[in-house]
């Protein structure tokens, strides 16, 4: 039973366009979500997150939307360059949880 | 400041046998959690551990087992080992308060022939 949800499995986007990312879970406890990066041959790395009692938070060129009452999340990545093409991971935890649960991830592909 | 360090970076094991994956984390980061990625299942939660202490467990069988030791160090053994064990075995550490994002390692590639 899949509690974060990533249903698509890869997308491609053309340089400096928007690359929209989406995830959506199912608990309702969850309070806490983030985005994590990964490289191929390389562990994921932190991109950014977002808390319950907002529904924006912008670091840079990527922005988390939270749409609590959809229970739905998205990342956007404006402009999208080359160096973004990796697998993007959604995850969620609950109050006090040390521990998020992952989605399957999406792979973003940015064409030069 | 150093990464999460994991090794071996690749491993061939044989069905059966038993293996033993190190991990040493951020300096100051009291916490280790352990995740295996496959195709198409993401990161399935292994275990965690703070302190010395397991305080979370994902739902894998008894075969896998970890420990962590008082520098923080942890190691995760899987025991006879099946096919179906093949995968990248992914190594966190965080500071271990709720919400602390998780630095991930590069991971140990395991292959179970």
């Amino acid at each position: 039973d899949q509690q974060v949800k990533q249903n698509s499995p890869s997308l491609s986007v053309q340089e400096g366009r928007i690359s929209i990312l989406n995830c959506d879970y199912t608990n309702s406890m969850f309070d806490y979500f983030l985005w994590y990066k990964k490289y191929p041959a390389e562990g994921p790395t932190f991109l950014i997150s977002i808390s319950s009692i907002k529904d924006k938070n912008e670091d840079g060129r990527f922005t988390v939307f939270l749409n609590k009452s959809a229970k739905h999340l998205s990342l956007h990545i404006v402009p999208s360059q080359p160096g973004d093409s990796a697998v993007y991971f959604c995850a969620a935890s609950s109050g006090g949880s040390y521990i998020p649960t992952f989605g399957r991830g999406t792979s973003l592909i940015v064409h030069p | 400041k150093a990464g999460v360090t994991q090794t071996p970076r690749y491993l061939i094991k044989t069905r059966g046998q038993q293996v033993t994956l190190s991990c040493s984390p951020i300096s100051g980061h009291r916490s280790v959690s352990w995740y295996q990625q496959t195709p198409g299942q993401g990161l399935q939660f292994l275990f965690e551990y703070f302190s010395e202490t397991q305080r979370n467990k994902g739902n894998f069988p008894g075969r896998f087992s970890g420990r962590q030791f008082s520098n923080s160090r942890s190691e995760m053994n899987v025991s006879t080992l099946e096919l179906g064990d093949s995968a990248l075995y992914l190594c966190a550490s965080s500071l271990g308060a709720s919400n602390s994002p998780l630095h991930f390692g590069n991971g140990t590639r395991l292959t179970v022939t």
